[in-house]
């Protein structure tokens, strides 16, 4: 079955380090590929997304995620987090093929900012 | 420009009252269009998804109904609330770059 991982629920670090969420989906063939903040009592705001091409893809605030096609992951990074990237971060997978209802989201990870 | 409004941001509601949440997408035609809710902790569960007018598509049976009246209105009810319906209610309209989603209503049932 298709599915869309992230296995961390949790995660805190200091402001001014570095973070990566991870995000690992199984599907038959490469999907597109997205990754949603959400702010709490907010809806989603997209950071970035992968279609096709370079694996490396730029988004918002600073944040990028790589594609790797062996590992099927798509981890979201951020060179120093800031204490206003507090919040919940969401990986998506949707696949062409599929129904219009067929965007996967991940459980979500949420990310605590320590001063 | 593309636009997606969601109301009401918060609502609090007795057990067994009626619910409506109403959610309308401007700049575009014919959306896809979904309502999605997120529960405490936890992550995205798709409710309901509609590809046009008075098309509803129903991901998990539930005490909730949506109804699509016209191209860019898509309306989430229940007849009578469950304390289990209580949660983050999302409307999102999918476009060719993912999807866009309204602010959300929080909804708790008391």
């Amino acid at each position: 079955a298709q599915s869309v991982t992230q296995p961390d629920i949790h995660i805190t670090v200091s402001e001014g380090a570095s973070l990566e969420l991870r995000c690992n989906y199984s599907y038959g063939a490469t999907p597109y590929l997205f990754w949603y903040v959400q702010s709490p009592g907010q809806g989603l705001q997209l950071l970035l997304k992968y279609f096709s091409g370079d694996t490396l893809v730029q988004g918002i605030k600073g944040f990028e995620a790589e594609f790797k096609r062996s590992q099927s992951s798509f981890n979201l990074r951020k060179p120093s987090v800031h204490w206003s990237d507090a919040a919940e971060y969401f990986c998506a997978v949707y696949h062409q093929f599929y129904n219009n209802n067929d965007m996967r989201f991940g459980a979500g990870t949420r990310l605590t900012v320590k001063p | 420009s593309q636009t997606i409004h969601q109301w009401p941001a918060t609502l609090v509601q007795p057990v067994g009252s009626p619910l409506s949440l109403e959610c309308t997408v401007e700049g575009t035609s014919n959306p896809n269009l979904y309502w999605y809710r997120q529960a405490a902790g936890r992550g995205l569960q798709l409710l309901f998804y509609s590809v046009g007018i008075g098309q509803i598509s129903s991901e998990v049976p539930q005490n909730l109904s949506a109804s699509r009246p016209q191209d860019r209105q898509f309306i989430l009810s229940s007849k009578k609330l469950l304390l289990s319906d209580s949660g983050f209610y999302l409307c999102a309209w999918s476009r060719a770059d993912g999807y866009t989603f309204g602010s959300g209503t929080r909804l708790t049932v008391v």
